[in-house]
């Protein structure tokens, strides 16, 4: 059973904060993972994806991978009250596919 | 990035009735979709893959019987819940992979209530 786990929070930063969100995965396998951002009532959006050990920098958000600790992480630096929703974590299915396991997803609440 | 429409966002139906839902790749031809249900305060389920030209893949516990997909196109793909009971009130959502087939673009969603 492939898992993806995350804190379902909240997790509540003020506002300029760093926001950081985590997520583990059972699955050595992976190669892919995958960060969105989902407002409540609707579908998710996608922030980031990752593939290589190491930090990944978009704008406000850095995605990290640590496979060896089979474990992600979004980083949000200077969080605004937009960035108030849930994030997701997901990962794709070994072996091709694009199929994606999801977390629970952690909900964020930026405060001002 | 890519789009994807969805297509109706909402349907409020009776039991028993059966509700199709579509999928569309605007901008790009999408040869796999993926179907998801989410509940409330829940996480995304896939729910079986979408293919070409070929039938449906189906996640274990997904009954293909009452979950009828039909990919006709490459830029379309269909969803009808057969015979619909109030448990199948979701929060439906399609997705499809983009050309470098790099990540998966969702489209908006179709909430069902089914009463």
């Amino acid at each position: 059973q492939k898992e993806v786990e995350q804190n379902s929070g909240p997790l509540s930063v003020p506002e300029g904060a760093i926001a950081s969100l985590n997520c583990t995965y059972s699955d050595r396998g992976s190669q892919s993972f995958f960060w969105y951002r989902q407002y409540s009532g609707k579908s998710p959006e996608l922030i980031m994806f990752i593939y290589s050990n190491g930090d990944k920098e978009d704008g406000r958000f850095t995605a990290q991978l640590n496979k060896a600790s089979q474990y992600v992480s979004l980083l949000i630096r200077d969080s605004q009250p937009s960035d108030s929703a849930t994030y997701l974590c997901a990962v794709e299915n070994p072996g091709g596919g694009n199929k994606l396991t999801f977390g629970t997803g952690t909900q964020l609440k930026v405060e001002l | 990035g890519a789009v994807v429409s969805q297509h109706p966002s909402w349907v409020i139906c009776k039991s028993g009735t059966s509700v199709k839902i579509e999928c569309r790749s605007l901008d790009f031809q999408a040869t796999t979709m993926f179907w998801y249900r989410q509940f409330p305060k829940q996480s995304l389920m896939l729910m079986a893959t979408s293919n070409e030209g070929s039938k449906a893949t189906y996640e274990q516990g997904v009954e293909k019987d009452k979950f009828l997909i039909n990919h006709a196109s490459l830029t379309l793909s269909t969803l009808t819940v057969t015979s619909a009971h109030p448990e199948d009130s979701s929060f439906y959502i399609c997705s499809a992979p983009d050309r470098g087939r790099e990540t998966q673009y969702f489209g908006p969603g179709t909430r069902l209530l089914v009463l």
